[in-house]
């Protein structure tokens, strides 16, 4: 079975610049998770969609940030100005939906000069 | 808001030697998971314990919830250098999980 894929692996941008990150969870998961993990802490959930509805934004920064998930299945997550604190890796997770146990992709890096 | 403080932060051994790091809250959680992450890879679950009190042995790692569920412990027995990671801890709070900081584990050969 494959796993959630996540691109790009790398991104280095300049402040201000808008910078956009794409997932595709596991076939069948019905949940997709965004993470934010800023170096040295865990991650920080940004959002949460159930089938193509957010369930849960509230720690998403809405100025800047914006996250979709079209049809249900990929999701795309954009930031749009970026600024230095934005600098993190960005994990995007998926789930069945009916049990908490999440499957993680490799994460975007992205650096924010 | 939920956090769960992990500790050490940080932990240095040699290969063969026992560790203990911990997971903290004030708050009760209904599942906790640990998971372990390698540098540029996301996190991968290790075990999820759900009944306060239980113990659970994954070959020399066992996790242990608190019987109050409010915190956990991971074990390692004869560390070797494929544990060196990141292990974080995760309270589950309805299907959404509040993780910690994490300890950061690195086993010298």
């Amino acid at each position: 079975e494959a796993g959630v894929a996540q691109s790009p692996r790398y991104k280095i941008i300049e402040k201000r610049q808008s910078v956009a990150f794409w997932c595709n969870p596991i076939s069948g998961h019905a949940t997709l998770y965004w993470y934010q993990q800023i170096l040295g802490q865990g991650p920080k959930l940004l959002i949460q969609f159930q089938n193509n509805g957010v369930v849960d934004d509230s720690q998403l920064p809405k100025d800047r940030f914006s996250a979709e998930r079209l049809k249900g299945v990929d999701s795309t997550l954009k930031i749009q100005p970026a600024k230095l604190e934005d600098s993190a890796v960005y994990l995007c997770a998926s789930s069945p939906g009916a049990t908490v146990e999440q499957f993680f992709g490799p994460g975007t890096r992205l650096t924010v000069l | 808001t939920q956090l769960l403080e992990q500790s050490p932060q940080f932990l240095s051994i040699q290969e063969g030697e026992n560790l203990t790091v911990y997971c903290n809250s004030s708050s009760v959680f209904s599942s906790l998971q640990w998971y372990r992450q390698e540098p540029g890879e996301g996190p991968v679950l290790l075990v999820t314990v759900v009944t306060g009190g239980e113990v659970k042995k994954l070959k020399r790692l066992t996790f242990q919830f608190g019987d109050a569920r409010k915190d956990s412990s991971l074990h390692i027995t004869a560390a070797q250098p494929g544990d060196t990671g990141l292990y974080l801890c995760a309270g589950a709070d309805g299907n959404k999980l509040v993780f910690g900081a994490g300890t950061i584990l690195r086993v010298k050969s």
